[in-house]
């Protein structure tokens, strides 16, 4: 049973435009949310992340919204670029431990 | 450089093999974590170390696999009689201190294929 979920597999987006990339969770004690990047072969990079006790956290173009109702987050970049195109992961932490369970993945595609 | 580097970038082996990945995490980052990443999936937890503290290896999927770390420096993980479902890019991660800073800093990976 995946306690964290990406459900769209791909995204492609014009550059310039808003990408939302979007990530749903089960367990409501999850404390801490992050979101990588990946490159082909590379390994994820950290982007941004945020804790439960907040709902917006906000780094240049990169914005995070966490809906705890709805265990419900979403990484917003505005404006995109061609260089965003990558696989996006939201990762979630439950409190006091120090593994994060990671979702599938979403492939983004900004399209110039 | 500085980041987190895993060797061999691809491995490819026959079924019933050893094979063992190597980790070297950034300098002075007492947590290490292994994961694996199978095609369409997202990445499991394997293993994690920190410090000199016992390593929580319940994330290991049998008793084929196995890690070790000396210190705070390299790591190795160890998988004995490979199958073909042990196929996976196996990733390494380290940070600094599991409870003042969350980020995880991740290796390139190593693509193992059994064959």
């Amino acid at each position: 049973d995946q306690q964290v979920k990406q459900n769209s597999p791909s995204l492609s987006v014009q550059e310039g435009r808003i990408s939302i990339l979007n990530c749903d969770y089960t367990n409501s004690m999850f404390d801490y949310f992050l979101w990588y990047k990946k490159y082909p072969a590379e390994g994820p990079t950290f982007l941004i992340s945020i804790s439960s006790i907040k709902d917006k956290n906000e780094d240049g173009r990169f914005t995070v919204f966490l809906n705890k109702s709805a265990k419900h987050l979403s990484l917003h970049i505005v404006p995109s670029q061609p260089g965003d195109s990558a696989v996006y992961f939201c990762a979630a932490r439950n409190p006091g431990t120090y593994k994060y369970i990671f979702g599938t993945g979403t492939r983004l595609k900004v399209l110039a | 450089g500085a980041g987190v580097s895993q060797s061999p970038s691809n491995k490819v082996t026959e079924k019933g093999k050893d094979v063992e990945l190597r980790c070297d995490p950034i300098s002075g980052h007492t947590a290490l974590y292994w994961y694996r990443q199978r095609l369409g999936q997202g990445l499991e937890f394997l293993i994690y170390f920190q410090g000199n503290s016992a390593p929580d290896k319940s994330g290991l999927p049998s008793d084929r696999f196995s890690a070790e770390r000396t210190g705070e420096s390299v790591s190795t993980l160890t998988i004995q009689r490979t199958q073909q479902e042990d196929s996976a890019v196996y990733l390494c991660a380290s940070s600094l201190d599991r409870v003042t800073n969350r980020e995880q800093f991740f290796g390139p990976g190593t693509r193992l294929t059994v064959l």
